[in-house]
């Protein structure tokens, strides 16, 4: 099973919206209304910030909002604030005998 | 609060076994799928494999069956991921986390840092 695709890198300055892609295929992102997203700061565990394409667990802001096309997801940041500045994974469901799949990380950077 | 608390660090050498844990409050043990995930210094994220306590149903990632175990300990509310024969690739956080379903998992645990190394 192929990681899903996201850009290496991300930037905006605070106030701007950033958007982060994640690629995958009919087999995945595509397949299933599954899509998960985890912020990770450094020398931290992941914390979920978006499930099932959009939604928000409780305590997220709600700056931090998901979508998804096809087979790519997408994880949009508005207001930028400094401490939004960490690394995200996308994740999606692949099936009983795959169970999940990861992105391969995007770091965002706010100016 | 749910939370799950994971072993504290770890050097092996080469050949040698380990079993860290991964250990479980704040909710219904039984109910909750437990996921370990792998990442390597400096790189990203890697399911390894899940296992509903309940039934002790257990999935691995190809890349990783056979090269580890996970159980569960249900009488303390405990998860484990073990190794038979450490390599210097395993040198890696291992963090572990609950779901509900296998489409995504909450909260996490705070890693446990394993180094291998002769």
């Amino acid at each position: 099973q192929s990681a899903l695709t996201q850009p290496p890198s991300a930037s905006g300055s605070p106030g701007q919206s950033v958007t982060i892609s994640c690629t995958g295929t009919s087999s995945d992102v595509g397949g299933f209304d599954y899509v998960a997203w985890y912020q990770q700061h450094p020398d931290e565990a992941p914390k979920l910030i978006i499930y099932e394409v959009s939604v928000r667990p409780p305590g997220v802001p709600d700056r931090f909002s998901g979508s998804k096309s096809g087979n790519t997801a997408s994880l949009t940041v508005s207001g930028l604030q400094a401490e939004d500045e960490a690394d995200y994974y996308c994740s999606s469901y692949a099936g009983r005998n795959n169970f999940g799949v990861f992105g391969g990380g995007t770091k965002l950077t706010v100016l | 609060e749910v939370q799950l608390v994971q072993s504290g660090a770890e050097v092996k050498k080469p050949g040698e076994s380990l079993k860290i844990s991964c250990k479980a409050s704040g909710y219904s043990f039984t109910s909750y799928w437990i996921g370990w995930v792998r990442q390597m210094p400096g790189k990203g994220l890697e399911w390894m494999g899940v296992i509903y306590p309940g039934d002790s149903d257990t999935r691995y990632r190809p890349s990783f069956q056979g090269r580890v175990t996970i159980s569960v300990d249900k009488s303390i509310d405990t998860a484990y991921l073990q190794w038979n024969s450490l390599q210097a690739s395993d040198t890696a956080i291992y963090f572990c986390a609950r779901g509900p379903n296998l489409n995504w998992f909450d909260p996490w645990g705070q890693g446990t840092l394993v180094t291998v190394s002769s």
